[in-house]
């Protein structure tokens, strides 16, 4: 299977800070990479798919980038209701995993 | 609107199986796979496998083969999994972006059911 590790495991932002998560894959995975959202209690919401796209309804200080094994989420200025954990998925293989998750918390 | 419906909360003891269903609606059930998703409490998504709706076709992560069934009647727009849980789970089904025969780039989980909270306990 295809290893997906994210980091860092959690970080503290404060409203308006840039903050970056990477993915890396244990072998290419070209652009086959989504991000996830989720919030407690929720199912997870789709805010990027292939590396770098946006999904319709998602705001645009989400942004995706990377191709082969490494790739970042970056939001520009973080939000309120952007405190939550993001998971990154790849579909490259007809098996999927998931990384284990970046908790956002407010500082 | 595309929806995703799951069946509700069940409490199973160790050992015994159980079937979860996700009745779709919103759009042409054939024309997209269900994937199924585990998250055990406070941890992480782990994705289990999907079902192409219009074939039957399955495809299982390895840590699930033999453990799970996944199954789907059109008739009804709705996929079940059959599982014997080891341990509690919220469980969500969900659908891909593009349809079967789209772009492989759209593989990506878009609309997701509510989740079922399955508790193990004896």
């Amino acid at each position: 299977d295809i290893q997906m590790t994210q980091s860092p495991s959690s970080l503290s932002a404060s409203v308006g800070d840039r903050v970056t998560i990477t993915c890396r894959a244990s072998q290419t995975i070209t652009t086959y990479l989504n991000w996830y959202q989720q919030k407690p209690g929720k199912a997870p919401k789709l805010l990027i798919y292939a590396a770098s796209t946006l999904q319709g309804g998602v705001p645009s200080r989400f942004r995706g980038s990377g191709s082969g094994t490494t790739f970042t989420l970056t939001i520009s200025s973080v939000q309120p209701e952007d405190f939550a954990t993001y998971y990154c998925q790849q579909s490259y293989s007809t098996l999927w995993t998931f990384g284990q998750g970046t908790k956002v918390e407010i500082k | 609107q595309v929806q995703l419906v799951q069946s509700g909360a069940e409490v199973k003891k160790p050992g015994s199986s159980l079937t979860v269903s996700c009745m779709a609606s919103g759009y042409t059930f054939t024309a997209y796979y269900i994937h199924w998703v585990r998250q055990a409490p406070g941890q992480g998504l782990e994705w289990m496998g999907w079902i192409n709706p219009n074939t039957g076709a399955t495809n299982y992560a390895q840590k699930f083969q033999g453990r799970i069934t996944m199954t789907s009647d059109t008739s009804i727009s709705t996929a079940y999994m059959e599982l014997r849980p080891d341990d509690t789970a919220v469980y969500y089904c969900a659908r891909e972006v593009v349809r079967i025969s789209g772009s492989p780039l759209g593989k990506a989980l878009l609309y997701w059911g509510q989740g079922t909270l399955v508790t193990v306990s004896s």
